[in-house]
């Protein structure tokens, strides 16, 4: 079935610094994908949609100056948490879907600690 | 904006016991699907449903679309240990994007 690998799984990092989460369609082109948001116990909250070759949407509330989203090619998409502060510590993860298939297919998260 | 909620927020079950987890949208939905994540682990597709009045089942897991397609509910007969998990409902509603809910967290207590 199709697979969505995300990198890294866990990460943690100072206050201030950057981290890049990864996300790669490994057998499936994914012209479009889903970033969201994950606190412990919560629901999903849908943070930005990356469309390859073009800008993302951001959902309202989002700052895409913080969450910078480049979805270069039809397999990798990447997010990019900038200055990160404790406050942006969260699950991240990010959903594809293969064109004519039903459901979403999930990377595995990135958990974000920031200290 | 639209909003999807589910009840009830928890469960605890015996191993054996039914479950049932109820999905309510405030708007009008093209479709809703259903997803389960494990305890540490990412949600998991698990159906979608389309129609109006729409039943489907997975072995124990019967899912249905209501009538008006805002609800949904998804029941789960005679539950084991590896129903644990939290289950989220995510509608769909025209906005090239999937509204998830705020989650069902099952636990099956042996």
């Amino acid at each position: 079935g199709a697979v969505v690998s995300q990198h890294p799984s866990r990460v943690i990092c100072k206050s201030g610094t950057s981290v890049k989460i990864e996300c790669r369609s490994l057998d499936f082109q994914a012209t479009t994908m889903f970033w969201y948001r994950q606190f412990p116990k919560q629901s999903l909250m849908l943070m930005a949609t990356s469309n390859e070759g073009s800008k993302a949407t951001y959902e309202q509330g989002v700052e895409k100056d913080k969450f910078l989203i480049n979805h270069a090619s039809l397999t990798l998409s990447t997010l990019t948490v900038t200055s990160a502060h404790p406050e942006d510590s969260s699950f991240y993860i990010c959903s594809a879907r293969v064109r004519g298939g039903y459901g979403y297919t999930f990377g595995s998260g990135t958990r974000l600690t920031v200290v | 904006g639209q909003q999807v909620m589910q009840i009830p927020q928890y469960q605890h079950v015996q191993e054996g016991e039914d479950f049932t987890t109820y999905c309510n949208s405030s708007t009008t939905l093209s479709n809703i699907q259903w997803y389960k994540q494990r305890p540490g682990g990412h949600p998991v597709f698990l159906i979608q449903l389309v129609k109006s009045g729409e039943v489907k089942k997975q072995k124990r897991l019967t899912f249905q679309f209501g009538e008006a397609k805002k609800n949904s509910s998804l029941h789960i007969t005679a539950t084991q240990t590896t129903d644990v998990g939290t289950y989220f409902c995510a509608g769909y509603s025209g906005t090239y994007k999937y509204i998830f809910g705020t989650g069902t967290r099952l636990k099956v207590l042996a």
